[in-house]
């Protein structure tokens, strides 16, 4: 079936410019995660989302960045007044339950570069 | 002190050989753990979950030890498509939250 879907694939701004990035989860997942990933480093967690429940915002490195999701369905990364340091890949991932654990599948990812 | 560690390496293996490398892990409480794999700007895939008994999938075992609180992945009869960063993963102090180490670099050469 259709995975995690992810636009656009990259975005050139200027710093100061608003972004918005979006995420599809896979049809039935009701967890959505976004991470960030700068170029040769690890992933950092930003934001987690599990259904009707308060999203777990722990991860967000500042107020310029917030995340929405409608219900159990399409999610979007927005991030204000980008600065050069926002430049990574945000990468999206939806979660399920397989058996007795649960799994994480990743979109593409979002190349974001802050000119 | 990360919450998940991995040596970094590149480990340089040659084909057809046999490669083995841990990631620890902080928190005592964890209950969920994997083992991602992510190749040249692309996105991470999960490769396995870590199970107690430790298991196995073809060539590759992973095995967990609650005790030292690490997690191993072995992989054998390495091919030149295993090169690749292996990436730990386990579940946070939340539980919903997955925690990623930094990877561990794999070079399979011929």
């Amino acid at each position: 079936g259709a995975g995690v879907s992810q636009s656009p694939s990259n975005k050139v701004t200027e710093k100061g410019k608003d972004v918005e990035l979006r995420c599809d989860p896979i049809s039935g997942h009701t967890a959505l995660y976004w991470y960030r990933q700068r170029l040769g480093q690890g992933l950092e967690f930003l934001i987690y989302f599990q259904g009707n429940s308060a999203p777990d915002k722990s991860g967000l490195p500042s107020d310029r960045f917030s995340a929405e999701r409608t219900g159990e369905s399409v999610s979007t990364l927005t991030i204000q007044r980008t600065q050069q340091e926002d430049s990574a890949v945000y990468l999206c991932a939806s979660k399920t339950y397989r058996g007795s654990s649960y799994e994480q599948y990743f979109g593409p990812g979002t190349r974001l570069t802050v000119t | 002190r990360k919450e998940v560690e991995q040596d970094p390496g590149p480990f340089n293996v040659p084909e057809g050989a046999t490669v083995a490398f841990n990631c620890t892990y902080s928190n005592s409480a964890s209950q969920s753990f994997f083992w991602y794999r992510q190749d040249c700007r692309k996105e991470p895939k999960l490769l396995m979950s870590v199970y107690s008994s430790g298991n196995e999938d073809g060539r590759f075992t992973a095995q967990l030890n609650r005790a030292s609180q690490y997690i191993s992945l072995l992989i054998r009869d390495s091919k030149l498509s295993d090169s690749a960063t292996y990436l730990c993963v386990v579940n946070g102090a939340a539980g919903n939250k997955l925690t990623f180490g930094g990877g561990t670099r794999v070079l399979v050469k011929p």
